[in-house]
């Protein structure tokens, strides 16, 4: 069945130090690959995506990657700051119908100063 | 333009109550969405609407039910409230193709039950 899964659960780093996170899918035919950023009592906000097309996709301090091979895709962070602190959660487009996406599990990042 | 918003915000239930839980979105989006929020697991799928009319199960759907009579309103139900329902409701809609545009989500609604 569709699955994603994402690790690590918890991350804590350093302010200014990089943050990766990683994610895995099972269904090699899928093309769509967004994250989310949930701050505390907050609703989930897209904050970067990449499509099966592309390798590599910046914007300012986070860029994602993928590898379609490996059928994995990670997040990174860098200079990270305070406001960074979130859970952050990957998904999946699978393509088998319903126009839906499978998400993570999440990560909580916590950035201390 | 308010986008998606979720009626109520908070709830309080008692083991076997029933509910509604409302999402209407303003974008005129055909497809919508209810997922479920829980610690450690992410978000999962109960149900989903792919238009005005249709309804269609997701990962989770035992113990909920759904309607899309308006294509701007989406109702979750709750039958007979268990404890294991006590969760974070979010619903999400799409214009037409999660790989053009990705989600939008309501602000969630905290359900309780006891």
């Amino acid at each position: 069945g569709e699955n994603v899964e994402q690790h690590p659960s918890t991350l804590s780093v350093q302010e200014g130090d990089s943050a990766v996170i990683k994610c895995t899918y099972s269904d090699s035919a899928s093309n769509y690959f967004p994250w989310y950023k949930q701050e505390l009592g907050k609703r989930p906000q897209l904050i970067i995506d990449i499509r099966s097309n592309v390798g590599e996709k910046k914007d300012q301090r986070i860029a994602v990657t993928l590898n379609k091979t490996a059928k994995h895709f990670s997040l990174h962070i860098t200079e990270t700051q305070p406001e960074d602190s979130a859970v952050y959660f990957c998904a999946a487009y699978f393509t088998g119908g319903g126009n839906k996406l499978t998400f993570g599990t999440g990560t909580q990042l916590k950035v201390e100063l | 333009n308010a986008g998606v918003t979720q009626t109520p915000k908070f709830r309080v239930l008692k083991t076997g109550q029933s509910m509604t839980l409302l999402c209407a979105q303003d974008m005129n989006h055909e497809y919508m969405y209810w997922y479920r929020q829980d610690p450690g697991m992410g978000l999962r799928l109960i149900h989903y609407s792919v238009g005005e009319g249709t309804t269609a199960k997701g990962e989770v759907p035992d113990g909920y039910n759904v309607s899309r009579l308006k294509k701007q309103n989406f109702l979750l139900g709750l039958e007979s409230a268990a404890p294991s329902q006590t969760s974070v409701y979010f619903c999400a809609s799409n214009e037409q193709g999660v790989a053009r545009y990705g989600y939008t989500f309501g602000s969630g609604t905290r359900l309780t039950v006891v």
